[in-house]
């Protein structure tokens, strides 16, 4: 079963503009993480931020979690077209024999 | 380091036949993984290894198994290839289980006929 919900499916955004991309979950969660993949490579690790975290930023990435709303953001500012990617959510859950579970995915196309 | 390798890249097999994916980590990682991607699917993870000499069952196991031959290597076997069993298979390793981040492998897309 699913654990995290990509929201949107897709976006296409002009370059240089900010693109923002959501994720909702449905039970607790010890850490959320947020992967990138290019066209058919593998997934590459962004950020990860913690239950007890509220924001994280690295470079150009500025990721919040609301764990009251069950859900995350994650913001990619002034975008370029090497972002055209899908981004991805992962959830781990709080027990010790919790497994990382991946959403859908979002479609991120910059266009020129 | 070459962080996460997996052979082969494609593969096109008969319903029936039988082969081995190989993965293999040069990060020294305890915890390895696989996964099978279908469009509009995401991820699902097929079985893990937290550790050397252990592997467990993830969300979709039925239909392959898995060798955990050392720290480095983590094989999936499909013993009898089923058109369903068509996919992109992603090996990925991490330091230990859950909290921390996964290094994915470039995957091998199978095609079964």
């Amino acid at each position: 079963s699913q654990q995290g919900e990509e929201d949107p499916q897709a976006l296409s955004i002009q370059e240089g503009e900010n693109a923002t991309m959501n994720c909702s979950y449905k039970t607790s969660i010890n850490n959320l993480q947020w992967y990138r993949q290019n066209s058919g490579r593998g997934l590459v690790h962004l950020i990860l931020i913690r239950s007890n975290e509220r924001e994280k930023h690295s470079g150009r990435l500025r990721v919040t979690l609301d764990t009251s709303k069950k859900s995350s953001s994650l913001l990619i500012t002034a975008s370029r077209a090497a972002d055209t990617a899908s981004y991805f959510c992962a959830t781990r859950g709080g027990g010790v024999n919790d497994k990382i579970i991946f959403g859908k995915g979002t479609r991120l196309h910059i266009l020129p | 380091n070459a962080g996460v390798t997996q052979t082969p890249k494609f593969q096109v097999l008969k319903t029936g036949q039988s082969m081995t994916l190989q993965c293999a980590q040069d990060m020294n990682h305890n915890s390895m993984y696989w996964y099978r991607q279908d469009p509009g699917m995401g991820l699902r993870l097929i079985y893990y290894s937290a550790s050397e000499g252990t592997t467990d069952k993830g969300e979709v196991p039925n239909g392959y198994n898995v060798s955990r031959l050392n720290k480095r290597e983590f094989s999936l076997r499909l013993e009898s290839a089923a058109p369903s069993q068509t996919s992109v298979y992603f090996c990925a390793s991490s330091v230990g289980r859950g909290q921390y981040e996964q290094y994915f492998g470039p995957g091998t897309r199978l095609t079964v006929t």
